[in-house]
């Protein structure tokens, strides 16, 4: 099974509401970073978190990481319709060494609904 | 700064056939990593590329290869296309800092369709 399990698989808001996804995974890492993937197209990088953090913020975006639960929440506020994607949580793995392998999980579709 | 650049962005190929993607990755960035996306399996890791060497290969067939020339470009070559191998192939680049894998950048993808 995937390393990095998204919960849940699929979310619809309204513009202005407060989006929150969540991300579990199975062993000890260095980092977990999130991407969004708008359809079709590359993924783009929001955010990384380090193993010896807890939270980080960045615009709309924050995340908090939790090792003890092996788990990760990002919440996007004040959602707009551009917002509109697929949301990817990507561990990299402890002890993997610096060779930019990330492992994703399956991804959450967020629907703002205008 | 130009970001990476993948080509083709769409194929159509039969079973049998082979084919050859290529990622140009953003100036300075020295690591090239691929990803295969499927519906049905997500993202899953091909293999990555660090000064023309492959530091780490993920779980595919040997049907799958790469290589890395001295400017960093990559390309990956799938032979004995199958049906299974339709998929959005995603290239990624990155300029290492210590052991930890940082952010990666993301090219459009190359869509390949196995009919």
């Amino acid at each position: 099974s995937q390393q990095g399990e998204e919960d849940p698989q699929a979310l619809s808001i309204q513009e202005g509401e407060n989006a929150t996804m969540n991300c579990s995974y199975k062993t000890s890492i260095n980092n977990l970073q999130w991407y969004r993937q708008n359809s079709g197209r590359g993924l783009v990088h929001l955010i990384l978190i380090r193993s010896n953090e807890r939270e980080k913020h960045s615009g709309r975006l924050r995340v908090t990481l939790d090792t003890s639960k092996k788990s990760s929440s990002l919440l996007i506020t004040a959602s707009r319709a551009a917002d509109t994607a697929s949301y990817f949580c990507a561990t990299d793995l402890f002890g993997a060494g610096a060779n930019s392998k990330l492992t994703f999980g399956k991804g959450i579709t967020l629907s703002v609904r205008p | 700064k130009a970001g990476v650049t993948q080509t083709p962005r769409y194929l159509i190929k039969t079973r049998g056939q082979q084919v050859t993607l290529s990622c140009s990755p953003i100036s300075g960035h020295r690591s090239v990593s691929w990803y295969q996306q499927t519906p049905g399996q997500g993202l899953q890791f091909l293999f990555e590329y660090f000064s023309e060497t492959q530091r780490n290969k993920g779980n595919f067939p040997g049907r799958f290869s790469g290589r890395q020339f001295s400017n960093s470009r990559s390309e990956m070559n799938v032979s004995t296309l199958e049906l299974g191998d339709s998929a959005l192939y995603l290239c990624a680049s990155t300029r290492p800092k210590g052991a930890d894998t940082g952010e990666l950048f993301f090219g459009e993808g190359s869509r390949l369709t196995v009919l």
